[in-house]
Order: C-alpha cells, then sequence, then structure tokens
C-alpha cells in the first residue's frame, strides 16, 4: 500500500517553463487536496477535488491548474514557473475530507530561478 | 476571513519537561480540528477532535478541544528529542468546502538532551 505518492521529490525550473507535478494515491480516496508550504506561512491550500471530474480553488490558485480524470490522479501543472512560486509543494487525499484526516505524500521541493 | 492561529510560533525545552502548544480559531462552518507533526517531511496525523471536552490521548500526546473558546490544545509530557518537530494545526469546514484544511503557521518544538 502505496499511500500517496508524489513526483518528482525536487525540482528546478527556469522562470518561464512549464511542468506537472504528479499525485497518486491508491487508497479510493475521494477528496485530494494541494497544498503549498513556505518558511513561516504555514500550509496553504491551492486547489482541491472531492471526486473525479470534481476540482475548486483554494487559497492560493493563481499560477497553477488542476483537473481529476480519475479518482487516483491529481496532478498540478505550473503554467509559466516564477520565482515566488519556489516552494515545498504538499499532495494529500482522504476518504472523507476531515472526518479521517488527511494523508500526505513526502513533498516536492521546488526552486524556480 | 477563516483563520487558525498558533502559538507559540518556536519553543526549546529540555527533555523531560511538559508542553503545551495552543490553538485559537475563528472559521464559518466548522466541522473539525486537527493536528499534525511535521519532522523533515510530510505532515502526519495525531489527533482529530470534533466534540468539546473530550480528551484525546496516545501515548504521551493528548488533546483537548474547547469549543466555546475556539480554541484547542496539544500537551506533550516527559518530552523527548524524537518529539521536536513542527506541530501543526489545521480546522476543517463543512458546506462548499468541506473537507478541505485550514491550517496554522505551525509551532517549532526543539527539545534539548
Amino acid at each position: 500500500n502505496a499511500g500517496v505518492t508524489q513526483t518528482p521529490k525536487f525540482q528546478v525550473l527556469k522562470t518561464g517553463q512549464s511542468m506537472t507535478l504528479q499525485c497518486a494515491q491508491d487508497m479510493n480516496h475521494e477528496y485530494m487536496s494541494w497544498y503549498r508550504q513556505d518558511p513561516g506561512m504555514g500550509l496553504r491550500l491551492i486547489h482541491y477535488s472531492v471526486g473525479a471530474g470534481i476540482t475548486d480553488q483554494g487559497e492560493v490558485p493563481n499560477g497553477y491548474n488542476v483537473s481529476r480524470s480519475t479518482t487516483e490522479d491529481f496532478p498540478l501543472r505550473l503554467l509559466s514557473a516564477a520565482p515566488s512560486q519556489t516552494s515545498v509543494y504538499f499532495c494529500a487525499s482522504s476518504k472523507d475530507g476531515a472526518i479521517y484526516g488527511y494523508t500526505f505524500g513526502s513533498g516536492t521541493r521546488l526552486t524556480v530561478v | 476571513e477563516d483563520k487558525v492561529v498558533q502559538s507559540p510560533l518556536s519553543l526549546v525545552v529540555h527533555e523531560g519537561d511538559t508542553v503545551t502548544l495552543n490553538c485559537s480559531y475563528e472559521v464559518t462552518n466548522f466541522r473539525s480540528l486537527l493536528w499534525y507533526k511535521q519532522e523533515k517531511k510530510a505532515p502526519t496525523f495525531l489527533f482529530m477532535l470534533t466534540s468539546s471536552g473530550i480528551e484525546k490521548k496516545s501515548g504521551r500526546l493528548s488533546s483537548i478541544l474547547d469549543k466555546k473558546e475556539l480554541s484547542s490544545i496539544l500537551n506533550i509530557t516527559a518530552t523527548q528529542t524524537g518529539d521536536s518537530a513542527i506541530y501543526l494545526c489545521a480546522v476543517a469546514l463543512l458546506g462548499g468546502s468541506q473537507g478541505n484544511l485550514i491550517f496554522g503557521k505551525g509551532t517549532k518544538l526543539s527539545v534539548k538532551p
């Protein structure tokens, strides 16, 4: 049972490049979310999904896109990377939102130069 | 605006001390409050609280919710160096944002030998 798998673990991008952060879970969880974590800022919600085909914006959605074509996968796309998007990104999934708690992936450390 | 505030932001103690971490919240449509421990990578789930006054306990860690005061505390007794981590408090909401978490900035706990 792999839980929540994020790839890559580390990435360096040049300003203006685009890329996709991958997230997959094998627990048949309906809820999936993307957070970014910056020093002194805690975790901030970027986008979330309550099931396949349903996504919505969180607190800091600008510059990011998501889609949820299957229950298992929830990729995060950076459209045109900016230095302000340098951060650690966490994907999380849950069976029923907050009732069961969220399981987090191990994170992707992204640096935009 | 929904918010979660943790205090203190950082804390240094010696092994064997008892610590109390605080979390207060101002949110619409409260569903539950969760505590996570974050060491070097992903946050790991500690407790989920929904009812006032009922203590949750796991070994040397315990937590309680006070819905009147809109707050929660996390206690760690007989601290060990392995308790050094960032402790995150998060609140889950009902309704349109159901299943998503609003995080505080965390309390960084350092336990000295």
